[in-house]
């Protein structure tokens, strides 16, 4: 069964700061997707990782993919309150057309 | 624009009182995902169409059904609602054509049972 743990899973920090959030999955798969979510949103597609040592970056964001480590990262540089939100990486299952959540990160930045 | 549409976007109902959300796609997608987020929690996927093809999660409860007429619109019907029932519902698209499926998400329904 496909496991996928992020950490930390909540995480408050200053504007200004930089800081990486984790997602660790437990069976091979080389496709990895970066969600946000707004309080009482939905999820918004932020990136898609599709090989090993893919990068993508959109602004302060930058994902990276190691299917070897069977690990992603979200790096925030030089955060600002906008970024408040929670961030969720999922793993596709090979074949099945779905994916598997990690638990969410429920980011703050604080002034 | 293209997009998914969920409606209603909130359904308040009485405990045991069937109900039905909507889900709507301008997108042409083959694959329709119907998932339930509580609160403070990931999404969990409750069941999924590819084209006609009913594909239900193992732990879906048999409370859950679904029906998709056709290509444009599923819908998620609870029959009896239980207070542990009230979450987020929310809809998703994805081509299921290739690598690199992203998932659009509708907007969600939030469901309130009393």
């Amino acid at each position: 069964e496909l496991k996928v743990e992020q950490n930390p899973l909540f995480l408050s920090m200053q504007e200004g700061k930089n800081y990486t959030i984790y997602c660790n999955y437990s069976t091979t798969s080389d496709r990895l997707y970066w969600y946000r979510q707004d309080p009482g949103k939905s999820l918004e597609s932020l990136f898609v990782l599709l090989s090993n040592g893919a990068v993508k970056q959109e602004g302060r964001l930058m994902a990276s993919l190691d299917t070897k480590a069977r690990l992603s990262t979200l790096h925030i540089t030089a955060a600002v309150h906008d970024l408040s939100a929670t961030y969720f990486c999922a793993v596709d299952i090979r074949g099945a057309q779905k994916l598997v959540f990690g638990q969410g990160t429920r980011l703050t930045i604080n002034p | 624009d293209a997009m998914v549409i969920q409606n209603p976007r909130y359904q308040v109902t009485q405990f045991g009182k069937p109900v039905t959300l909507s889900c709507s796609q301008t997108l042409n997608h083959n694959v329709m995902y119907w998932y339930q987020q509580k609160s403070s929690q990931a999404p969990k996927l409750l069941f999924h169409y590819y084209d006609k093809d009913f594909n239900n999660e193992a732990d879906t409860p048999d409370n859950f059904q679904s029906r998709r007429p056709n290509t444009s619109f599923c819908f998620l019907d609870i029959r009896s609602p239980g207070l542990g029932d009230a979450a987020m519902y929310l809809c998703a698209t994805s081509t299921g054509r290739g690598r690199g499926e992203t998932q659009y998400f509708g907007p969600g329904t939030r469901l309130l049972v009393l």
